[in-house]
């Protein structure tokens, strides 16, 4: 069964940092794309940063670019986004998504971890 | 940045069939994918590259994508369809190229 769990969230106060991970388990982590998606309170879903399998490209959204890193450990089955600078938009809940075919598109998702940047 | 565009709100009885579009420019040219959110769930894919449908996902479910306009049709709608739908693309040509439509209620009457 594909599981990915999501960790690290909290409360955190404006130019701040925080580093978000997922434990994958259940397929071959190595062999997949991964994402991170993000939903602010109340509004809908907006795709943040994509990861190719062996990390040869990496994808931002236009709001994060620069101030958050995605990157990924296939060895641990985890991938991570640190987001630095962080600013009362970035308060949402942040979701971990498997890519099947590329980062084109999202088959399986965590729960999800709340982050609030809030002073 | 490539834009989709989602009617806010779609409202269907039970037993009929809930069409809820995606708009875009030349969105016929993309592979449109869609997924359905309950309150307090996480996202779950119900349709990917237009047409297709993730296995345990019932065939009531279906898409299809032409000119400027992608729909997700739901058939037979059930109470328990009742969730947030959003549309997907990944636009190719873009630096940033994960875009997602603004979503839309689907209510059952």
């Amino acid at each position: 069964e594909v599981q990915l769990v999501e960790s690290g969230g909290g409360l955190v106060k404006p130019g701040g940092s925080l580093r978000l991970s997922c434990a994958a388990s259940g397929f071959t982590f190595s062999s997949y794309s991964m994402n991170w998606v993000r939903q602010a309170p109340g509004k809908g879903l907006e795709w943040v940063s994509s990861i190719s399998s062996s990390s040869s490209y990496i994808y931002y959204a236009d709001s994060v670019k620069g101030r958050f890193t995605i990157s990924r450990d296939n060895a641990k089955n985890s991938l991570y986004l640190q987001m630095n600078s962080l600013r009362a938009e970035d308060t949402a809940v942040y979701y971990c998504a498997r890519g099947p075919a590329g980062p084109y598109y999202f088959d399986y998702w965590g729960q999800g971890t709340l982050v609030t940047v809030s002073s | 940045s490539y834009v989709l565009t989602q009617p806010p709100s779609v409202s269907v009885a039970p037993g009929q069939t809930a069409r809820i579009t995606c708009g875009g420019n030349n969105i016929g040219s993309k592979s449109v994918h869609w997924y359905q959110q309950k309150p307090g769930q996480a996202p779950v894919l119900v349709v990917y590259d237009d047409s297709d449908r993730p296995s345990g996902i019932p065939e009531r479910f279906s898409g299809s994508n032409s000119g400027n306009t992608a729909t997700l049709t739901i058939s037979r709608v059930e109470a328990g369809d009742e969730a947030d739908y959003y549309c997907q693309v990944w636009d190719s040509s873009s630096d940033h190229p994960g875009v997602f439509g603004g979503g839309t209620k689907l209510t059952v009457l």
